[in-house]
């Protein structure tokens, strides 16, 4: 099956600090979706971007699918950006998403 | 709020025992997957039912079993459980079988005792 590996697996940040997540995945890809899980354990949906450029806020992301990696851009962060992000992608021809191990984002004050 | 919900947000049982977590999908939305997130083995995908039916099966054990009904609320049933099941459990819904972004629901986490 296809691989997914996230890089760092671990970023302590100074609150205010901007920062970037890579996501590399081993074969092409029909879904991509970068999720936030916070310290109670809930994922939530940052972006959906099997290709291309989204900016939500301080936050944005970049696809390259022939070069088979994405980033996450994190600016001006803050405490509550504390957590794990997590990289899943769908294979192409499959529905369901494989994940990376993360990152865990800790922004202190 | 994803408008995917699950219940129960936490449940503790023993060896042996048998348990059942419910979801209910985003409303339109046909498709419904379980994941199971463990310290070891991470998250991971474990069945798809889309409209009733199931779509893809992923690393499930054979002592678990899941179904979709007609209302497209679904089930995860884990029997037998052992120590090892401990894991939260998430749902997440989707509008098409493919390609579409996927919702996930709060979990349930699960501890055997």
């Amino acid at each position: 099956g296809i691989q997914v590996e996230q890089s760092p697996p671990d970023l302590i940040l100074q609150e205010g600090a901007n920062s970037t997540l890579r996501c590399n995945f081993s074969d092409s890809v029909n879904n991509l979706q970068w999720f936030h899980q916070n310290p109670w354990g809930q994922l939530i949906n940052l972006f959906y971007i099997p290709s291309g450029t989204k900016q939500n806020g301080r936050l944005s992301a970049t696809t390259v699918a022939t070069e088979r990696y994405s980033l996450l851009y994190i600016s001006s962060s803050q405490t509550t950006d504390s957590g794990v992000y997590f990289c899943a992608v769908g294979e192409s021809g499959y529905s369901t998403l494989t994940f990376g191990k993360g990152t865990m984002l800790l922004v202190s004050p | 709020d994803s408008g995917v919900t699950q219940t129960p947000k936490h449940l503790i049982t023993a060896t042996g025992q048998r348990v059942t977590l419910r979801c209910s999908p985003r409303s339109g939305d046909l498709s419904v997957y379980w994941y199971q997130q463990s310290l070891d083995q991470g998250l991971q995908f474990l069945i798809q039912y889309y409209n009733g039916e199931e779509r893809a099966k992923g690393n499930i054990l054979e002592r678990f079993s899941a179904q979709q009904f007609p209302d497209l609320h679904s089930e995860l049933n884990l029997s037998s459980l052992e120590l090892g099941d401990s894991a939260l459990y998430f749902c997440a819904s989707s509008v098409r079988s493919t390609a579409d972004t996927q919702y996930f629901g709060p979990g349930t986490r699960l501890t055997v005792l």
